[in-house]
């Protein structure tokens, strides 16, 4: 069985300061990780992707995570918050050959002035 | 090219009534799927296809059915519509079946059931 557990659902930062938005899985098999963005009333726009590469993945906008077999996690990151960067995050998981992505529960990420 | 392209953008059925959301693209995609999304769950998968011909059935498929005629077209088919199907319909596609393709994501329909 497979699931993905985001364990924050709201997330505020002030403009400037990191961002750690955190996520937790659970597969039987190797997984691919993906996280994804979705601005308000928007699609979904994938940021990136682990697909058993380098564990440490860049992605767009400056964002980053870190896949951790023996922590279960695959958290990401930033730097630095942008006001554009206020969205919704979702963790994805899904194991090679399944077809079938299973979405964690969102993180909404709020940015301060 | 114009991406994943969803109609309607909005809906208002009435309990009982029938219709089907359309999805398309011209990427000349293997994969494509449907979802939903409910406030606090995320998304969910109800069916997806690997290819014309061939669908399967996701998380959440009861009250839905799809089929899958052509490479670019995948719609989505609600037979008598229930208020539990209120939701924001999203319709992904990726350019072959496996896990670790990009999925590129539709700008989703809202569907309300009265």
């Amino acid at each position: 069985a497979q699931s993905v557990t985001q364990l924050d659902s709201h997330v505020s930062v002030s403009e400037g300061t990191p961002v750690l938005l955190r996520c937790n899985y659970s597969s039987s098999y190797s997984p691919s990780l993906f996280w994804y963005v979705q601005h308000p009333n928007k699609g979904l726009q994938l940021l990136l992707k682990y697909t058993s590469a380098a564990t440490l993945v860049k992605g767009i906008n400056g964002f980053e995570a870190e896949f951790k077999k023996s922590e279960t996690s695959f958290h990401l990151t930033k730097p630095s918050a942008h006001m554009s960067d206020a969205a919704e995050y979702f963790c994805v998981v899904t194991i090679d050959s399944r077809n079938q992505f299973y979405f964690g529960t969102g993180t909404s990420l709020t940015v301060i002035p | 090219n114009a991406g994943v392209t969803q109609t309607p953008k909005f809906q208002v059925l009435k309990t009982g009534q029938s219709m089907t959301l359309q999805c398309a693209q011209d990427m000349n995609h293997e994969y494509m799927s449907w979802y939903r999304q409910d406030p606090g769950m995320g998304l969910r998968l109800i069916h997806y296809s690997v290819g014309a011909g061939i669908t399967d059935q996701g998380e959440v498929p009861n009250g839905y059915n799809v089929s899958r005629s052509t490479t670019e077209d995948f719609p989505l088919r609600l037979l008598s519509a229930a208020p539990s199907q209120t939701s924001v319909y999203f319709c992904a596609s990726s350019y072959r079946a496996g896990s670790t393709d990009t999925q590129y994501f539709g700008p989703g329909t809202r569907l309300t059931v009265l």
